[in-house]
């Protein structure tokens, strides 16, 4: 199946710092990716969706001016999580599809990243 | 609204034991069913899907049948292996904000142990 890869997996920064995530798609053209967030054992919370080249569309609740989210081209979205604080600590999925799914609703997935603000 | 309910875990089982995870789901429309697996380490992967009722979806030895009547979605093998030790995940396609996208249940986290 297609391959979608987080960066990176893990990382640690001091509270006010700003931190990049990456996501790429490595084998497909990335239409429309996701950004979740998933609290421990908790389920995956729909942040925002960005397709190639417009605005990220956020879902109520999630500040857009705290996560920037980029998605210049077909292979790469960005999250920035800008002046982290300790309660920004989760861990970050992102999901990509292409054109072929669209209309299935089927996604592909990174591996995460784990996000801990000190 | 959209939303998915899941049996609440951990599950624990015996290998070749038989498994049910519970799923039921609230939508507006005829949406698309999904269940993704996360094994330890990795990120979500496609495990099965139903894109009308009554379809059902098949894989690695995994069901699940689209019921419309009771609005569910049970995951369903017959003799699970140490291999299927992972968290599952029951979700639901539905259109908003002009987009499709993924509802997800809270996830089940099932242990087999041999």
């Amino acid at each position: 199946g297609a391959v979608v890869s987080q960066h990176p997996s893990w990382v640690i920064c001091k509270s006010g710092t700003s931190v990049k995530i990456e996501c790429r798609s490595l084998d497909f053209q990335a239409t429309t990716m996701f950004w979740y967030r998933q609290f421990p054992k908790q389920s995956l919370m729909l942040m925002a969706t960005s397709n190639e080249g417009s605005k990220a569309t956020y879902e109520q609740g999630v500040e857009k001016d705290k996560f920037l989210i980029n998605h210049a081209s077909l292979t790469l979205s960005t999250l920035t999580v800008t002046s982290a604080h300790p309660e920004d600590s989760s861990f970050y999925i992102c999901s990509a599809r292409g054109w072929e799914q669209s209309n299935t609703g089927e996604l592909f997935f990174g591996e995460g990243s784990r996000l801990t603000v000190l | 609204g959209n939303s998915v309910t899941q049996m609440e875990g951990p599950v624990t089982l015996s290998e070749e034991a038989f498994l049910t995870i519970n799923c039921t789901y609230t939508a507006t429309g005829y949406p698309s069913l999904f269940w993704y697996v996360q094994y330890p380490g990795e990120g979500l992967q496609l495990l099965l899907k139903a894109t009308k009722a009554d379809d059902k979806g098949s894989n690695k030895g995994f069901e699940a049948t689209y019921r419309k009547e009771t609005t569910s979605f049970h995951l369903e093998k017959g003799s699970v292996q140490v291999s299927d030790s992972a968290v599952y995940f029951c979700a639901l396609s539905a259109s908003w904000q002009g987009a499709q996208k993924l509802v997800f249940g809270q996830g089940t986290r099932l242990t087999i142990n041999p």
